[in-house]
C-alpha cells in the first residue's frame, strides 16, 4: 500500500511568489494535516482538514491556505514567499480527525531565495 | 499555552547500549496524547511510540519503552540494545483530545549511535 505521498520533493521560489505544495493521504484515511518544520527545529502545525473541512488553524498568517478535495488529497499554498518561508513543509494523514495515529510524507523541502 | 521541551539537542552512545532521552511538557488539560517520532536523514516521521494519558502502564514496543510521569508531566524515552539504524533525530510530541487535534513538538534530540 502506498503511504502517504508529498510533491514535489524540493522546490526553489523567489520571494514574492506563490506555491502549492500537495499531499495524498493514505488509502482510507479521511484526515490531513500541514506541518511547517525549519531547520533545526520541530515542526508547527499550519491546517488540519477533516472530510473537506477545516479542523484547525496554526498561528500563521493568511498567506496560508490550504483545501482538501473531494478524494480527501490536499493542497497548501502560500503567497507572497517570504525568506522565512524557507522550510520543510510535511503533511500527515490519519484515519479520523484525531491525531492519534498519524502517518507522514517526506516532504516537500522549499527554499525561498 | 501547551508546550514540550527536550533538553538535551544532542546524544551519543555506543552501539548495544541504553540511552534514555528526557523530554517534559506543559498543559491544563488531562485527556491526551503522548508520542516520539524518530526522523531520520530521509526526512520522513515515524512513530516509534505512544502512550494514552489515562493509562497508567507504561507503553512498551520492542527495544523501545517509555517512562510516563504524568504529575510531573514527564515522559521519557529508553532505547535499549542500541542499534546503527537508531542514528536519528527524535521528537516528543503530544496532542490533546480536543477538535483541534494538533500535534505539539519539542524541538528534537539528535541521536548518534556509534560502532
Amino acid at each position: 500500500d502506498a503511504g502517504v505521498t508529498q510533491s514535489p520533493t524540493h522546490l526553489i521560489k523567489t520571494r514574492g511568489q506563490h506555491v502549492t505544495l500537495r499531499c495524498s493521504p493514505i488509502s482510507g484515511h479521511k484526515s490531513v494535516s500541514w506541518y511547517q518544520q525549519v531547520l533545526g527545529q520541530g515542526p508547527q502545525f499550519i491546517f488540519q482538514y477533516y472530510e473537506k473541512e477545516e479542523r484547525g488553524r496554526g498561528n500563521f498568517p493568511d498567506r496560508f491556505s490550504a483545501r482538501q478535495f473531494p478524494n480527501y488529497s490536499s493542497e497548501l499554498n502560500v503567497n507572497a514567499l517570504l525568506l522565512g518561508d524557507s522550510a520543510l513543509y510535511l503533511c500527515a494523514s490519519s484515519l479520523l480527525a484525531g491525531n492519534t495515529e498519524a502517518f507522514f510524507g517526506q516532504g516537500t523541502r522549499l527554499t525561498v531565495v | 499555552a501547551q508546550t514540550v521541551t527536550q533538553s538535551q539537542p544532542e546524544m551519543s552512545v555506543q552501539e548495544a547500549e541504553t540511552v534514555t532521552l528526557s523530554c517534559t511538557y506543559d498543559t491544563s488539560e488531562s485527556n491526551y496524547y503522548l508520542f516520539w517520532y524518530k526522523q531520520p536523514p530521509s526526512r520522513q516521521m515515524i512513530l516509534v511510540i505512544r502512550q494514552e494519558a489515562y493509562k497508567q502502564q507504561n507503553a512498551t514496543e520492542n527495544r523501545f519503552s517509555v517512562n510516563f510521569q504524568k504529575a510531573a508531566k514527564s515522559f521519557s524515552l529508553k532505547i535499549s540494545d542500541s542499534q546503527l539504524g537508531d542514528t536519528a533525530m527524535y521528537f516528543c510530541a503530544f496532542t490533546l483530545m480536543d477538535s483541534n487535534y494538533q500535534l505539539i513538538w519539542g524541538a528534537g534530540t539528535k541521536l548518534i549511535i556509534k560502532p
